[in-house]
């Protein structure tokens, strides 16, 4: 059955660090897609960035780039040099091909939080 | 602009007080899928739709309804709301494929008391 585990609530770094969103997924099928949403204090959601599961090459978007290993069924978000801005809860989720890709399903979320 | 809109914002009921959110997209998807987000939950399907007259349960349906006799709008229908309904929903829409990222309305928070 598809699963997403989010396994960190929350987390605190420091502005200008690197930080690593953990994501780990569960899937039978072979062809797949994972994305990543922010969801600032504002609600809105707001899409990131998506790493399809042929792709060779890990997916990057300015500051964000995608750690995905296939094999261990990860797909960790990067998020280079923190802003403030950045202060979110953030989404991993995934859609399978099966089923005309039409169930997609959400981990728990992470809530980061940057210190100036 | 392309985007997902949903009415109402807000929305405070009393149980059983048939209720429904609408939400409407102007970018000709396909696709329609309602959420529900609950702290330490993350989001949860709800009902999802393929096209017009074409839809199907996601993983929480009870208490729920929805129609999709038009391709752009996807209400989302609680025909008796109760308590455990109180969540914040949302509304997306997309293209059909595993590829295609959701576009999100901005969410309606609703309360049932």
């Amino acid at each position: 059955a598809q699963k997403i585990t989010q396994t960190q609530p929350g987390m605190f770094v420091q502005e200008k660090e690197a930080v690593t969103l953990d994501c780990t997924y569960d899937t039978s099928d072979q062809s797949y897609g994972l994305f990543w949403y922010k969801q600032p204090s504002s609600g809105e959601m707001i899409f990131l960035i998506y790493q399809g599961s042929y792709d060779e090459q890990n997916a990057t978007e300015g500051r964000y780039s995608l750690n995905f290993q296939k094999a261990r069924k990860s797909a960790n978000l990067v998020i280079s040099a923190s802003q403030l801005g950045d202060s979110a809860m953030y989404f991993c989720a995934m859609r399978e091909r099966g089923s005309s890709a039409s169930k997609i399903i959400f981990g728990s979320g992470t809530r980061l939080s940057i210190r100036p | 602009e392309a985007q997902v809109t949903q009415n109402p914002r807000y929305l405070i009921t009393v149980t059983g007080k048939k209720l429904t959110v609408t939400c409407s997209q102007n970018m000709n998807h396909e696709y329609m899928s309602w959420y529900r987000q609950d702290p330490g939950l993350g989001l949860r399907q709800i009902y999802y739709s393929m096209n017009v007259e074409v839809t199907d349960k996601g993983d929480v349906p009870e208490g729920y309804k929805v129609s999709r006799k038009e391709k752009r709008n996807f209400p989302l229908i609680l025909e008796s709301p109760s308590p455990n309904q109180t969540s914040l929903y949302f509304c997306a829409s997309s293209l059909l494929g595993e590829s295609y990222e959701q576009y999100f309305g901005p969410g309606t928070r609703l309360t049932v008391t």
